[in-house]
């Protein structure tokens, strides 16, 4: 079954710990993001990627970072500088070979403080 | 600044009536226009598009209707069914990378069986 997987569900991070946040896609899509849900807000865009070995900042990329060494896998590490990482994040692929396609999502990772 | 607003947070609908909700954007570089429905704790999922060569695009029952001189696009769910209450973001796409998607706030439904 082709789809978006998100681990894990449920992520709690120490003061000071880098946590990584894992995204992996059977869809054989290029591109892949990662967005961050708020509380009464959207969802903002953190980094995408379009192809393997590269990725571009979104609107909120600081305290981020990503890699993308393969298609399917596009895991988003939250490190220490991220001040305010509470929120429900969110990976999404799309094929990019046909135009006009809409984003695929996960089911999300919730990431709360200890 | 919010380039997708969506500008009301809730709406209630009875059961068989007409659901519409609406979303306004302010970039007229955007050419292509999504809603997406999402359950708690859940990822948004894919529910209708539009792209801005058309102006009305449907799918059973749900139709959306874009009217680009307003920067105006409207979803209606007719008729509504208890199974639509969630949370529905609109999202819109610039012609110019076709890779960016901005997404409103959402508007909460709930359908009154």
């Amino acid at each position: 079954d082709g789809g978006i997987t998100q681990s894990p569900k449920y992520l709690f991070r120490k003061e000071g710990q880098n946590v990584t946040l894992s995204c992996e896609q059977n869809l054989n899509h290029d591109a892949m993001y990662w967005y961050r849900q708020d509380p009464g807000q959207g969802l903002r865009l953190i980094y995408y990627s379009q192809i393997v070995n590269d990725f571009q900042k979104g609107d909120i990329a600081e305290g981020y970072s990503v890699s993308r060494e393969k298609k399917e896998s596009f895991p988003l590490t939250v490190t220490s500088a991220q001040k305010n990482p509470t929120a429900f994040y969110l990976c999404a692929s799309r094929d990019r070979g046909r135009s006009n396609q809409p984003q695929h999502f996960g089911d999300g990772t919730r990431l709360s403080i200890l | 600044d919010q380039q997708v607003k969506q500008n009301s947070p809730s709406l209630s609908v009875q059961e068989g009536r007409i659901s519409i909700l609406n979303c306004d954007y302010t970039n007229s570089m955007f050419d292509y226009f999504l809603w997406y429905k999402k359950y708690p704790a859940e990822g948004p999922t894919f529910l209708i598009s539009i792209s801005s060569i058309k102006d009305k695009n449907e799918d059973g029952r749900f139709t959306v209707f874009l009217n680009k001189s307003a920067k105006h696009l409207s979803l209606h769910i007719v008729p509504s069914q208890p199974g639509d209450s969630a949370v529905y973001f609109c999202a819109a796409s610039p012609s110019n990378t076709g890779n960016q998607f901005y997404f409103g706030t959402g508007t909460s439904l709930t359908v009154i069986p």
